[in-house]
């Protein structure tokens, strides 16, 4: 089943805005990871959060982890047209290391 | 880090044919996954397939509908069997990365079935 539920599904914005997206999920996990799918392709990973961190930064990318709500949020400061993707989280959990992924996140930046 | 080269990365296909989907590393790994993802819809894994052994396949998936092959540690085919619309999907096949808990991905097929 579905572990990781991202919030909103779609988000549009203007080019140099921040976008902020969330996910919860409902077992224990491990670490957090939060990938990118441009058009339907392939997945890229960007940032893997473990359950003892409760932010990490990456360039413009920060996540934020809070294991007692269940609830990890991605941000991207000063948007660009190119971050126009998907935007998906993973968790692994107690049974399997297997990341388990969210419905993603639909992010558009217009330039 | 491992480059992954999935082919074909797109296909119109007709109902009741097959399509087998490749996908080359560029290193030997131990384990690929083979994912699919519906139009709008999350991945789902449908198995992961071990050299020397028979692939293990998630819930809803059965080896009849979907074959996997893995003849050596950095090569695996899918093979759709059968198909119909409801099969219509982007088919990922994926490896892991040990070191730094992550999956690589290749780009991925995107498969419509009239």
């Amino acid at each position: 089943s579905q572990q990781g539920e991202e919030d909103p599904q779609a988000l549009s914005i203007q080019e140099g805005e921040n976008a902020t997206m969330n996910c919860s999920y409902k077992t224990s996990i491990n670490n957090l990871q939060w990938y990118r799918q441009n058009s339907g392709r392939g997945l890229v990973h960007l940032i893997l959060i473990r359950s003892n961190e409760r932010e990490k930064h990456s360039g413009r990318l920060r996540v934020t982890l809070d294991t007692s709500k269940k609830s990890s949020s991605l941000l991207i400061t000063a948007s660009r047209a190119a971050d126009t993707a998907s935007y998906f989280c993973a968790t692994d959990g107690s049974s399997s290391y297997i990341p388990t992924f969210g419905r993603g996140t639909s992010l558009i930046v217009h330039p | 880090s491992a480059v992954i080269s999935q082919k074909p990365s797109r296909d119109i296909c007709q109902r009741g044919t097959s399509l087998t989907i490749q996908c080359q590393v560029d290193s030997q790994v131990t384990m690929m996954f083979w994912y699919r993802q519906q139009p709008g819809q999350s991945l789902t894994l449908i198995a992961t397939a071990n050299q020397g052994s028979e692939a293990t396949y998630e819930s809803g998936f059965v080896i009849d509908k979907f074959p996997i092959s893995r003849p050596n540690l950095t090569f695996s085919t899918l093979t759709v069997s059968n198909m119909s619309p409801e099969d219509s999907s982007i088919y990922l096949c994926s490896v892991e990365d040990l070191a730094n808990e992550k999956l690589f991905f290749g780009s991925g097929t995107q498969l419509s079935v009239l």
